[in-house]
């Protein structure tokens, strides 16, 4: 069975601080991995990644991905109160069907 | 361009009742999948659709629970003689392309009493 693992459970930060959040993965025919922010609300997108070593870049946010140790890590620098989320992975297994697999996400709390 | 539109928001069912959620899928998508979110737990999947088939639905109960896209109009997801498990948030997720970046609706929030 396709099993997404994500670490820490929780965090709680302060403003400017730098975070690192951990994916780790065991799937069988894997496609992509996928990092969306969860508020209270519908899961909203934030990277795809399907290549090893080529880091994505949104602004504060970064992700990498790294295919033979099985993990990918999301970064935010300079963190600010709304990035209080929850930030779930997810990754896409192959086959004929194109679910995601869903990690139980962090919960990430970021203080003034 | 309007992102993915479920209905209602909130569901409140009794009990044996039946529950319908729709889902449309973002402008240009074809692809739709069903997410369920139980208190405490992540996103599972339950049934990925095309128009008019389902693809999968490996993620779906076996008695009760059914879903289809028609040619025309939303995606439903059907639940039958509703039980107070079945409370939880159902997410609607559409892609362009099997295997694109899935993009999720605001989610329906059912409560069974």
């Amino acid at each position: 069975e396709d099993k997404v693992v994500q670490s820490p459970l929780s965090l709680v930060v302060h403003e400017g601080d730098t975070v690192t959040l951990n994916c780790s993965y065991e799937v069988t025919n894997f496609r992509s991995l996928l990092w969306y922010k969860q508020e209270k609300k519908a899961p909203t997108f934030l990277f795809m990644l399907t290549s090893s070593g080529i880091e994505k870049k949104s602004g504060r946010l970064s992700s990498i991905l790294d295919k033979k140790e099985l993990f990918s890590i999301l970064n935010i620098t300079a963190t600010q109160t709304g990035d209080s989320a929850v930030y779930l992975c997810a990754v896409h297994s192959g086959g004929s069907n194109y679910k995601l697999t869903f990690g139980k996400g962090t919960l990430l709390t970021v203080n003034p | 361009n309007a992102g993915v539109m479920q209905n209602p928001r909130h569901l409140v069912r009794r009990r044996g009742q039946e529950a319908r959620l729709r889902c449309s899928p973002m402008k240009g998508h074809s692809h739709v999948y069903w997410y369920r979110q139980l208190p405490e737990e992540g996103l599972k999947f339950m049934v990925y659709l095309q128009k008019e088939n389902i693809i999968d639905e490996s993620g779906m109960p076996k008695e009760r629970f059914s879903a289809e896209f028609p040619k025309e109009g939303p995606s439903i997801l059907r639940i039958q003689q509703v039980v107070r498990g079945d409370s939880a948030a159902y997410f609607c997720a559409s892609s362009r392309e099997p295997g694109g970046e899935q993009y999720f609706g605001p989610g329906t929030r059912l409560t069974v009493t």
